[in-house]
């Protein structure tokens, strides 16, 4: 079983449906990360969390919100999609700075 | 500007080849700096950690000059294998992870 779990692997969506993007891993690392990733574009930050109760944004939150449930579990939302929210999402982790991150397999969002 | 900066490639070189990467961050507190591999929109994966003073695992040597703010990659003799997108990454003194949009290899026979 992989360590950082992304579900749903594929998902098309409607514009202005809400969908969650679901994270979770089995590291038992403090600090996860949300990240899209567009052709040409390489990946960019969306949310980051250092731990439960730290959420910050990242370069490219509008539109998006995030909740971290457990230290296991960071979700990402959409409240209304539009589409240019697709992309491939990654969700990463690591355990403290200056750490190796481990990623997810990616979650392929196209929002027609 | 943008924070980290790596030239998109593609570089598209003969098996057995040489061939060098440059990234470029504007933030001089940026802490800490990694290579990673992407294969076709997979996750990325480490290929190394970049250390001051430089290091090396087998074909492959990264080096970091903190005056000018840039880090190498460099592959030698390479394989078929070695054809992905290598992203260059920066540890920012805030604790995010900062990607460049990555350089293409191609490695043909």
């Amino acid at each position: 079983d992989a360590d950082v779990t992304q579900t749903p692997r594929n998902r098309i969506t409607k514009t202005g449906k809400r969908i969650m993007l679901e994270c979770s891993q089995t590291k038992g690392h403090d600090r996860m990360y949300w990240y899209r990733q567009d052709p040409g574009l390489g990946l960019r930050l969306i949310y980051y969390s250092f731990d439960v109760k730290d959420i910050n944004k990242g370069e490219i939150s509008d539109g998006y919100s995030v909740s971290r449930q457990a230290q296991a579990k960071f979700s990402l939302s959409l409240e209304s999609a539009i589409p240019n929210q697709t992309a491939l999402y990654f969700c990463a982790t690591r355990p403290e700075e200056n750490t190796e991150a481990f990623f997810g397999q990616g979650t392929r969002l196209t929002v027609v | 500007r943008k924070e980290v900066e790596q030239d998109p490639g593609p570089f598209n070189v003969p098996e057995g080849a040489t061939v060098a990467f440059n990234c470029t961050y504007s933030n001089s507190a940026s802490q800490s700096f990694f290579w990673y591999r992407q294969d076709c929109r997979k996750e990325p994966k480490l290929l190394m950690s970049v250390y001051s003073s430089g290091n090396e695992d087998g074909r492959f040597t990264a080096q970091l000059n903190r005056a000018s703010q840039y880090i190498s990659l460099l592959i030698r003799d390479s394989k078929l294998s070695d054809s992905a997108t290598y992203l260059c990454v920066v540890n920012s003194h805030t604790g995010k992870l900062i990607f460049g949009q990555g350089t293409t290899l191609q490695v043909k026979p």
